[in-house]
């Protein structure tokens, strides 16, 4: 089924190892996305790609960088995590639902800071 | 901060009860969405709403949409026990989706 999928589902890292986590989406969809999620907070946008061109917010930390090598997959690289980035990452993709566009969300990877 | 709010924060009910969400919203929108996320998991997309549009209904959820009072309610009827999650609004304006802060609800079967 086309969907979105992220891997891995969990990841352990430590404080100040890099690490990156995967997307990829089935859709063919032009536009992804790099949402992180606190607990208990709602998702907060990191960057987006409309094709090829990459899109910060302003407030994402520069310690979190993003590639997206072709249409199907999009990575979050995070060169030196700490203790704060422990959180759920959440990728979508967006593409048209009831004749609108909307975003697909993959069922995130829920990363750990030791 | 952009984000929209929610309220209540957190809502319990017993199964067979209406539940109602409200989200307010800071700025023009093309569309409002709602999506629904279980514990620990990623989120699902619920219902869009149109900026032209006042309410919509889509099975057991009906959502209104205020645009002169920047706000939005989803209203589930006769709730289930697997309703149980936590409920965000998102506003779309410039293909970016904005979050508002959820509504955890838990039903109690």
């Amino acid at each position: 089924d086309a969907m979105v999928i992220q891997n891995p589902r969990y990841q352990v890292t430590q404080f100040g190892k890099p690490v990156t986590l995967s997307c990829s989406q089935t859709l063919n969809h032009n536009v992804m996305y790099w949402y992180q999620q606190k607990s208990s907070q709602a998702p907060k946008l990191l960057f987006h790609y409309y094709d090829k061109d990459f899109n910060n917010e302003a407030d994402t930390p520069d310690n979190f960088q993003s590639r997206r090598p072709n249409t199907s997959f999009c990575f979050l690289d995070i060169r030196s995590p700490g203790l704060g980035d422990a959180a759920m990452y959440l990728c979508a993709s967006r593409g048209l639902a009831d004749n609108q566009e909307t975003q697909y969300f993959g069922p995130g990877t829920r990363l750990l800071v030791l | 901060s952009q984000q929209g709010e929610e309220d209540p924060q957190a809502l319990s009910i017993q199964e067979g009860e209406n539940a109602t969400m409200n989200c307010s919203y800071k700025t023009s929108i093309n569309n409002l969405q709602w999506y629904r996320q279980n514990s620990g998991r990623g989120l699902v997309h619920l219902i869009l709403i149109r900026s032209n549009e006042r309410e919509k209904h889509s099975g057991r959820l009906r959502v209104t949409l205020d645009t002169s009072k920047k706000s939005s309610s989803l209203l589930i009827t006769a709730s289930r026990a697997a309703d149980t999650a936590s409920y965000f609004c998102a506003t779309d304006n410039t293909d970016k989706l904005i979050f508002g802060t959820g509504t955890r609800l838990q039903v109690f079967p």
